[in-house]
């Protein structure tokens, strides 16, 4: 059963640069592209980045994405309070499923 | 702006069935792949199901194959997920989403809740 692994939590100060992980396989990211979202509690997640370093419009450049062989990352530079929330990555598998990480839950100390 | 709004959950006894709706606005539903995602309580993203933009294919994640059935109605701009033999491990809130090109998907609707539960 294909998975992606990412770290339960991660923490940063405002203004420090946190990097979240994604780590997969050659069927998932290593073969197709890598997404980020975000979400916070209660509410739907939203699109952060897509096709491994795209942002949608209205997304913050703070945000960005990166891709490496079958392990991607989140950066979040600038960290604010606001940016406090959950972090999913996802990938397609070729399996035909669709894959989402375990989820980090990033904390602004 | 392009909007969904799901409906349909509600609380069943195992083995019982659902027909989750996703109704689509803002956008011509049939140019564009959808899915639907659930999350269990307190627990993380799970992709369950996606269509193509008109219905003649479908992917399921293994834990619902055989079990649940994405199928579209375009002229109704209604997206739809028919959940059958439910098990207590198919509750939580289950999102439709629509999709950029197949698999990035940049609307959400707010979810609806399903509890499986005797």
């Amino acid at each position: 059963q294909p998975v992606l692994t990412q770290p339960p939590s991660e923490s940063g100060t405002p203004g420090q640069t946190v990097t979240i992980s994604c780590s997969g396989s050659t069927s998932n990211i290593g073969n197709n592209n890598i997404y980020w979202y975000q979400q916070f509690p209660g509410r739907a997640p939203k699109l952060l980045i897509y096709k491994n370093d795209l942002r949608p419009s209205g997304v913050p450049d703070r945000f960005s994405g990166s891709k490496s062989g079958t392990s991607g990352s989140l950066v979040i530079s600038g960290l604010r309070s606001e940016d406090e929330a959950d972090y999913y990555c996802a990938a397609w598998d070729d399996s035909l499923t669709g894959l989402f990480g375990g989820g980090t839950k990033l904390t602004v100390l | 702006e392009a909007q969904l709004v799901e409906s349909g959950g509600d609380r069943v006894q195992p083995g019982g069935s659902l027909r989750l709706s996703c109704a689509v606005s803002g956008f011509t539903s049939t140019n564009y792949w959808m899915h639907w995602v659930r999350q269990a309580p307190g627990k993380g993203l799970v992709w369950v199901s996606r269509i193509n933009k008109d219905g003649t294919t479908t992917n399921y994640a293994d834990s619902v194959k055989g079990r649940f059935t994405i199928y579209r109605d375009n002229a109704k701009n209604t997206l739809y997920l028919q959940m059958n033999s439910l098990r207590v491990e198919d509750t939580g809130i289950y999102f439709c989403t629509k999709a950029i090109a197949r698999n990035d998907m940049d609307v959400w609707g707010q979810g609806t809740t399903v509890i499986v539960s005797s």
